[in-house]
């Protein structure tokens, strides 16, 4: 099976640029976690969607970022304006329903706002 | 409130001796925890989890935990370490709160020597 597919895997851009970043999720999973990672915070949740439905976006650090899964296939979180300080590591991540079942990562996207 | 304490930042072990990577966690009723370990440039990936039954659990390369209540603790295990086990490696909680939502300890970082 393939696993949870996060494009682009490197994405260069000047400060200001809208910048989207893109998720597959494993087909059949019921959950979509996007997760920013940094040396200085770590991994971060930013928001996660249920059925398609945003659960919780409590994480998004600023208006600037927004995420919509328009199905089950496809997510997209978007940076407008983006910053310097957005440079980081994006991943996307998905899982079943059930509670007990692990989250499968994508191999993120690595943003670097210049 | 859910937590997870990964106290080492930097675990160096020789090859072929055990390992421990400590990971510590505080929870509202029953915990369900995992180990997760990223290698460069890559997702996280799941390694075992806890969720019921044997306090001793067996995961992927050869890794166990084990679950020890009285202590809450979730320490991770190998019997005989190998230079390609070095990588970063996460302690979860699921957050009882539902939506698998999982709270990430800080990672510690496993360097495994010749």
């Amino acid at each position: 099976d393939a696993g949870v597919i996060q494009s682009p895997r490197h994405e260069v851009t000047e400060m200001g640029q809208e910048v989207t970043l893109r998720c597959k999720p494993i087909s059949g999973h019921d959950y979509l976690f996007w997760y920013r990672q940094t040396m200085m915070r770590g991994l971060e949740l930013l928001i996660y969607f249920n059925n398609n439905v945003p659960i919780d976006d409590s994480g998004m650090p600023e208006d600037r970022f927004s995420a919509k899964m328009p199905n089950a296939s496809f997510s997209t979180l978007k940076i407008q304006p983006s910053e310097p300080r957005d440079s980081a590591v994006y991943f996307c991540a998905s899982s079943f329903t059930s509670v007990n079942q692990p989250q499968h990562f994508g191999d993120g996207t690595r943003l670097s706002i210049l | 409130a859910q937590s997870v304490a990964q106290p080492e930042d930097q675990v160096n072990v020789a090859e072929g001796n055990p390992l421990t990577v400590k990971c510590t966690y505080s929870v509202s009723g029953n915990p369900y925890l995992f180990w997760y370990v990223q290698y460069p440039n890559r997702g996280l990936q799941f390694l075992l989890k806890y969720i019921t039954g044997d306090n001793l659990v067996k995961g992927s390369y050869g890794f166990e935990a084990e679950f020890n209540k009285s202590q809450t603790s979730f320490h991770l295990k190998k019997p005989s370490a190998l230079v390609s086990d070095s990588a970063l490696y996460f302690c979860a909680v699921m957050f009882s709160g539902g939506y698998n939502k999982l709270i990430f300890g800080a990672g510690t970082r496993l360097a495994v020597h010749p």
